[in-house]
């Protein structure tokens, strides 16, 4: 599966859309951009998922370059409750999610 | 519909005692997966596995772990001997995974194991 580069760290005002970027050059034409987020001591929560079209639902949007290379999750109004770490995985469809480092969010008030 | 449960939350074990990790699917789920967490780090894949098979254990310690997923019942992480090492929070997640049917992994909240 293609590695993902993510800043290690980001803050974001309550209130404010939080945007998280991914990279993924080496992404082939199977595999699937999937983002969960760790909140402190919790497992892992499943955000949104998508192959080469944006996507949104009731947690985020996903938008994903034409050239897949890199994607942006949107969180559109932040709150306190969104501090966490996230998590940008590439994998083809069946295999299983390899996590890497992740992004810490920080929303503040 | 009920998430994927673990338990117990919390396992206490002292040296060289065994430890045992249930984890529940999701209703409908046949897959499940083990992840650990040591403190401070990243989450790292350990096994994955169908009722009644191993599909991959490719990130199983070779010695004093054990995991399996019976016909009937939960999915069991199982560790032999426990070392102060193996203190770690441990997650379980589960998926339908039917190829062609497009399902993320959902998690359980973990097993926090500590060993005294």
């Amino acid at each position: 599966d293609a590695k993902t580069t993510q800043p290690p760290s980001m803050d974001c005002a309550e209130g404010r859309a939080a945007n998280l970027p991914c990279n993924h050059s080496t992404i082939s034409g199977n595999e699937y951009v999937y983002w969960y987020r760790q909140i402190h001591s919790q497992g892992p929560q499943y955000i949104i998922h998508g192959l080469k079209n944006n996507e949104t639902n009731e947690m985020a949007s996903l938008i994903i370059t034409e050239d897949r290379k890199s994607s942006t999750l949107i969180l559109p109004h932040a709150t306190l409750r969104d501090t966490a770490v996230y998590y940008c995985i590439v994998k083809e469809y069946g295999n299983k999610l390899v996590f890497g480092a992740g992004t810490i969010l920080r929303v503040k008030s | 519909n009920a998430g994927v449960m673990q338990n117990p939350r919390h396992l206490v074990r002292r040296r060289g005692q065994e430890a045992r990790l249930r984890c529940s699917p999701m209703k409908g789920h046949s897959h499940v997966y083990w992840y650990r967490q040591l403190p401070e780090e990243g989450l790292k894949f350990m096994v994955y596995l169908q009722k009644e098979n191993i599909i991959d254990e490719s990130g199983m310690p070779k010695e004093r772990f054990s995991a399996e997923f019976p016909k009937e019942g939960p999915s069991i992480l199982r560790i032999q001997q426990v070392v102060r090492g193996d203190s770690a929070a441990y997650f379980c997640a589960s998926s339908p995974l039917e190829r062609g049917f497009n399902s993320p992994l959902h998690f359980g909240n973990g097993t926090r194991l500590t060993v005294t």
